[in-house]
């Protein structure tokens, strides 16, 4: 059972360069979430997905675009990559669309913007 | 707006003795769930503990306990007897019923002197 799995781990681009984030959960969960952190700032919501079929923006979703592709997988893409962009990316599930239940993290993948 | 506050960025504390980190937030919501996690340095988030809004008994996972004063709207986590792997980042992170969104604080890093 690997849970939330993310790739890449690492990534380095250019301005102006695209790239697409890939998470994947097999715990059947129905919620995913795209977090950036930042030094500083905690945890930041970009996107949400409550279920299979739905997105909704976060606190800071310009600069990103998300698919929820299926139930297990949730992408997140930089179409024009600025240096603001730089920071750690971490994909989370959530069983239940309601209630308490905690949110499974991915290890995150660093990005890094010249 | 709904906050979290973790005015503590750094605390240090001597193996085997015992630490809190405190958690404020700013709601005029009733109904919601509270969550302690644990960024080691792997980067992985680990849910460390959670309390339910309308549950007046602090919740406690082995070493770890929280100090829940709805009224004050604060979340303190407590551990006894710290051990070198306790040493981590810590989110301190609230959720509304009903809703998908987590808001985290900025996060308290611990270190545990041997």
């Amino acid at each position: 059972n690997a849970g939330v799995t993310q790739t890449p781990k690492f990534q380095v681009l250019k301005t102006g360069q695209s790239m697409t984030l890939q998470c994947a959960q097999d715990m059947n969960h129905n919620s995913m979430y795209w977090y950036r952190q930042d030094p500083g700032m905690g945890l930041r919501l970009i996107y949400y997905s409550a279920s299979e079929g739905t997105t909704d923006k976060g606190e800071v979703p310009n600069g990103y675009n998300v698919s929820r592709l299926n139930k297990r997988e949730f992408s997140l893409r930089l179409e024009s990559a600025a240096p603001s962009q730089t920071s750690v990316y971490f994909c989370a599930s959530r069983e239940l669309a309601g209630g308490s239940s905690e949110q499974y993290f991915g290890p995150g993948t660093r990005l890094t913007v010249t | 707006a709904q906050t979290v506050t973790q005015s503590q960025p750094e605390m240090s504390v001597q193996e085997a003795e015992t630490v809190t980190l405190s958690c404020t937030y700013d709601t005029s919501e009733s109904d919601y769930y509270l969550f302690w996690y644990k960024q080691p340095p792997s980067r992985q988030m680990i849910l460390v503990i959670r309390q339910e809004a309308y549950k007046q008994q602090n919740a406690t996972e082995n070493r770890f306990s929280v100090n829940f004063q709805k009224a004050a709207k604060s979340f303190s986590l407590k551990i006894s007897d710290s051990q070198l792997g306790d040493a981590a980042m810590y989110f301190c992170a609230i959720l509304f019923s009903g809703t998908y969104k987590y808001i985290f604080g900025t996060g308290t890093r611990l270190k545990v002197l041997a």
